[in-house]
């Protein structure tokens, strides 16, 4: 079985400061990761993927996410963050078998941004 | 290509009523999933679908609460005799059939919000 911690429940920074998302995941087997974003009162928004290759994984807007085996982290970076990043997020994981992936979501991260 | 869609985005029902929530997947996936997101918590998987197939239903309550997916129409998500505890929103997701690719991705509908009065 699968599991994800993100470590901050809440995150406050100000605007254009950097800001790191801490995700950390469980699984005895080999795992797809993701970033997810929620804006208020919508659904979920993939933000990135990693699957293989490259540990280093860059998505929409502006963000970018390392994938570190030893670790079992997966932290989602922005190097200068804006006001209409405000929204939840979610680290997830998922199993690497054919067959059913259902994704293993984080608790979310609330990033406010403050002008 | 429209999105996934789901309807009703906002469902109010008293204890007792019954709840059911419709989705559509995006055009060409064969593949249904759904979460339910209790009030400040994450996403929690409930149960995946194939055409007219329950693939997995490890996190579906075991009383009260059924899924299908017919071969023709939405995939509905029918919650019989509602609690309160049962008020979150109700994600579905869709991925195109196995074999397109590496990894199938899931792209969610914008939710239906469930209020139990």
């Amino acid at each position: 079985a699968q599991s994800v911690t993100q470590l901050d429940s809440q995150v406050p920074v100000f605007e254009e400061a950097p800001v790191e998302l801490r995700c950390n995941y469980s699984s005895s087997v080999s795992v797809y990761l993701f970033w997810y974003v929620q804006y208020p009162n919508q659904g979920l928004q993939l933000l990135l993927k990693y699957l293989s290759g490259s540990t280093l994984v860059k998505g929409i807007n502006g963000f970018e996410a390392e994938f570190n085996k030893s670790q079992t982290s997966f932290h989602l970076r922005k190097p200068s963050v804006h006001i209409s990043d405000t929204a939840e997020y979610f680290c997830a994981v998922s199993a690497q078998f054919q067959g059913a992936q259902k994704l293993v979501f984080g608790q979310g991260t609330r990033l406010t941004i403050n002008p | 290509n429209a999105g996934v869609m789901q309807n009703p985005r906002h469902l109010v029902r008293r204890r007792g009523q019954e709840a059911r929530l419709r989705c559509s997947p995006m055009k060409g996936h064969s593949h249904v999933y759904w979460y339910r997101q209790l009030p400040e918590e994450g996403l929690k998987f409930m149960v995946y679908l194939q055409k007219e197939n329950i693939i997995d239903e490890s996190g579906m309550p075991k009383e009260r609460f059924s899924a299908e997916f017919p071969k023709e129409g939405p995939s509905i998500l029918r919650i019989q005799q509602v609690v309160r505890g049962d008020s979150a929103a109700y994600f579905c997701a869709s991925s195109p059939p196995l074999g397109t690719s590496v990894y199938n991705e899931q792209f969610f509908g914008p939710g239906t919000r469930l209020t139990v009065l």
